[in-house]
């Protein structure tokens, strides 16, 4: 079992780009969650997926969006990237039905110049 | 003021000792309580979970006071393999909030 892979490791990024992070997860999980770590600050929350077919805003979902696609992958787009996202991206699964202890994928390290 | 609050440290300690976390949270409709441990650019990896009876992981202890709103991890002989940053967790449901994290370093 791989776990929760994500795609790229690595990306630069120029103000007004697009790209989208994808996240699949092999572990049979109901909900799926993207955050994103900026130093001092902590994990935040911004969208999860409690089970296949719905989405929901979590904390800073402000200049995402995300897909659904199946119960295995949801991904993250940044439909014109700033500066201000320039941060590390984790995904995250869940068993889901009562039951939210969250394993992580490796995460995505995006600059955005 | 933040929904989870951790001391940052950083806590130094020799190798042996036993060393204490805490963690406050402020919302009281929190549900389900948990501690991650993260190494250096790395994902944060699920310690424990933390329940109101205490309960206990080979030299990890972890406890919740629902009445004062506080979470603690107790870690005993600590190894140099526990120097890693210790990430409080609370969750309403699906909305997740992480502390910042409380480094600690253990020396030889």
């Amino acid at each position: 079992n791989a776990g929760v892979t994500q795609t790229p490791k690595f990306q630069v990024l120029k103000t007004g780009q697009s790209m989208t992070l994808q996240c699949a997860q092999d572990m049979n999980h109901n909900s799926m969650y993207w955050y994103r770590q900026d130093p001092g600050m902590g994990l935040r929350l911004i969208y999860y997926s409690a089970s296949e077919g719905t989405t929901d805003k979590g904390e800073v979902p402000n200049g995402y969006n995300v897909s659904r696609l199946n119960k295995r992958e949801f991904s993250l787009r940044l439909e014109s990237a700033a500066p201000s996202q320039t941060s590390v991206y984790f995904c995250a699964s869940s068993p889901g039905q009562g039951t939210y202890e969250q394993y992580f994928g490796p995460g995505t390290r995006l600059t955005v110049t | 003021r933040k929904e989870v609050e951790q001391d940052p440290g950083p806590f130094n300690v020799p190798e042996g000792a036993t060393v204490a976390f805490n963690c406050t949270y402020s919302n009281s409709a929190s549900q389900s309580f948990f501690w991650y441990r993260q190494d250096c650019r790395k994902e944060p990896k699920l310690l424990m979970s933390v329940y109101s009876s205490g309960n206990e992981d080979g030299r990890f202890t972890a406890q919740l006071n629902r009445a004062s709103q506080y979470i603690s991890l107790l870690i005993r002989d600590s190894k140099l393999s526990d120097s890693a940053t210790y990430l409080c967790v609370v969750n309403r449901g699906f909305k997740t909030i992480f502390g910042a994290g409380t480094r600690l370093f253990v020396k030889a």
